[in-house]
């Protein structure tokens, strides 16, 4: 299958400062991409939808300009955790939808995900 | 989108045969039900997907009746490394930008 690849797959930071992931979709175009959290022993929270050369769409609760989204080319999006804090430390994951190349041109596929810590 | 419902939790031994139930009851015409597969400290992987009836591949069978109001994901004699929280999922079926909701999913321990 599509292959998403996410780095890094752990950071640690200082409180305060701030710290990007990359998303990149490695052998299909990923016109929307889709940024997750997950807290130990939960599911998956959708953040926001990263779509290419917009602004990202964020769920209802999510700071959009703690968690800063872009999406500039159709194999990359990135997420900016400004000004960490402890609570940011959680389990972050991006995923794209594949459109086209699924069976029913549903599936979507995973980053490996990251973990951050703040300390 | 169509909510699901599924176990919290199941626990088996290894070499017997899994079945997960998902209950999708508000299940749209045009959509499919997929199955994730996520071990700790990864992001999920993909599993099986299907419309009607039986889909199988090498790793799942996936059961869903005439009325596609849930579905049963099974595992053929299961491993300790089958140990995941497994998620049913109806994502729409068109259109990239639709969201993908994750449900609780269900925590399947194997035992030796």
């Amino acid at each position: 299958g599509a292959v998403v690849s996410q780095h890094p797959s752990r950071v640690i930071c200082k409180s305060g400062t701030s710290v990007k992931i990359e998303c990149r979709s490695l052998d299909f175009q990923a016109t929307t991409m889709f940024w997750y959290r997950q807290f130990p022993k939960q599911s998956l929270m959708l953040m926001a939808t990263s779509n290419e050369g917009s602004k990202a769409t964020y769920e209802q609760g999510v700071e959009k300009d703690k968690f800063l989204i872009n999406h500039a080319s159709l194999t990359l999006s990135t997420l900016t955790v400004t000004s960490a804090h402890p609570e940011d430390s959680s389990f972050y994951i991006c995923s794209a939808r594949a459109v086209g190349l699924g069976s029913a041109d549903t599936e979507a596929f995973f980053g490996q995900g990251t973990r951050l810590t703040v300390v | 989108l169509a909510k699901t419902t599924q176990p919290i939790s199941m626990d088996s031994y290894e070499g017997q045969e899994v079945n997960i139930t998902c209950s999708h009851n508000n299940i749209a015409t045009n959509d499919y039900i997929t199955w994730y597969q996520q071990f700790p400290s990864q992001g999920p992987r993909f599993i099986i997907q299907g419309y009607k009836t039986k889909v199988t591949n090498e790793v799942a069978s996936l059961f869903i009746p005439a009325d596609r109001k849930s579905s049963t994901l099974s595992l053929p004699r299961v491993s300790l490394s089958d140990t995941a929280v497994y998620y049913c999922l109806v994502p729409p079926t068109w259109g990239a930008t639709n969201k993908l909701i994750f449900g609780t999913g269900t925590l399947l321990a194997v035992q030796p």
